[in-house]
């Protein structure tokens, strides 16, 4: 399995501003994911953060609200842009596993956001 | 795209009975099926998982099945305990470098 470190863990952050999420992956993997986890709800995906290219976006997300870089195998970052309270959630990076099967998702442990 | 959809939202039950959870899948490309436990503040845990090539996987007291036909699959807990009290999410995924798709997920509650 995957060790994921994703900070920071927690922030919260004035409207209008940005905040830049980081994931770091002990080991080489192919995927890397972006989810939301609004209070109470379910795991909403953001995006797929492609190596060397730019990153797929779901349906209802935005490159210029979330930007997301992917520089190398190991490392990922989004950015959640000109917040405001709506934002408010928790950010999980997501990996696939690693070996040939990269099929069960691996999870950072997450970046609680309030935004004021 | 894929669409998962799981029953019941909540469900309470007592301490050593059972709990089962239903999901339901729309996309027949799909082949992988997770199960994650999530405690109150913390990330998902992988907890077990089915591929379409079987119909049922046990580990403890925990089983998966599967029914491709109908597409629908779920997660049975026997011989409950308060520390299986958490949010359950299935997903299903086609697998290999595939993204995974959530159901909207299960508060399940062990009343001691």
């Amino acid at each position: 399995s995957a060790v994921i470190s994703q900070k920071p863990s927690r922030d919260i952050c004035q409207r209008g501003t940005s905040l830049t999420i980081q994931c770091q992956v002990d080991s080489q993997v192919t995927m890397m994911f972006w989810y939301r986890q609004q209070p109470g709800q379910s795991l909403t995906l953001i995006a797929t953060a492609n190596q060397g290219s730019e990153a797929t976006y779901e349906s209802g997300f935005v490159i210029d609200k979330f930007p997301i870089s992917r520089p190398n195998l190991t490392f990922s970052t989004l950015t959640v842009s000109n917040m405001s309270p709506e934002d408010s959630s928790i950010y999980l990076c997501s990996v696939g596993g690693t070996g040939v099967l990269e099929t069960e998702a691996f999870f950072g442990q997450g970046t609680r956001l309030t935004v004021v | 795209g894929e669409n998962v959809e799981q029953h019941p939202s909540t469900l309470s039950v007592q301490e050593g009975d059972s709990a089962v959870i239903k999901c339901t899948y729309s996309d027949s490309a799909s082949n992988y099926f997770p199960w994650y436990k999530q405690e109150l503040g913390k990330r998902p845990q992988l907890i077990i998982d089915i591929r379409s090539n079987v119909g049922e996987k046990k580990d403890q007291r925990i089983a998966v099945t599967l029914n491709k036909t109908a597409k629908h699959f779920s997660l049975h807990i026997t011989e409950t305990q308060p520390e299986d009290s958490a949010v359950y999410f299935c997903a299903a995924s086609s697998g290999g470098y595939q993204k995974v798709t959530f159901g909207t997920g299960t508060k399940l509650q062990v009343i001691p």
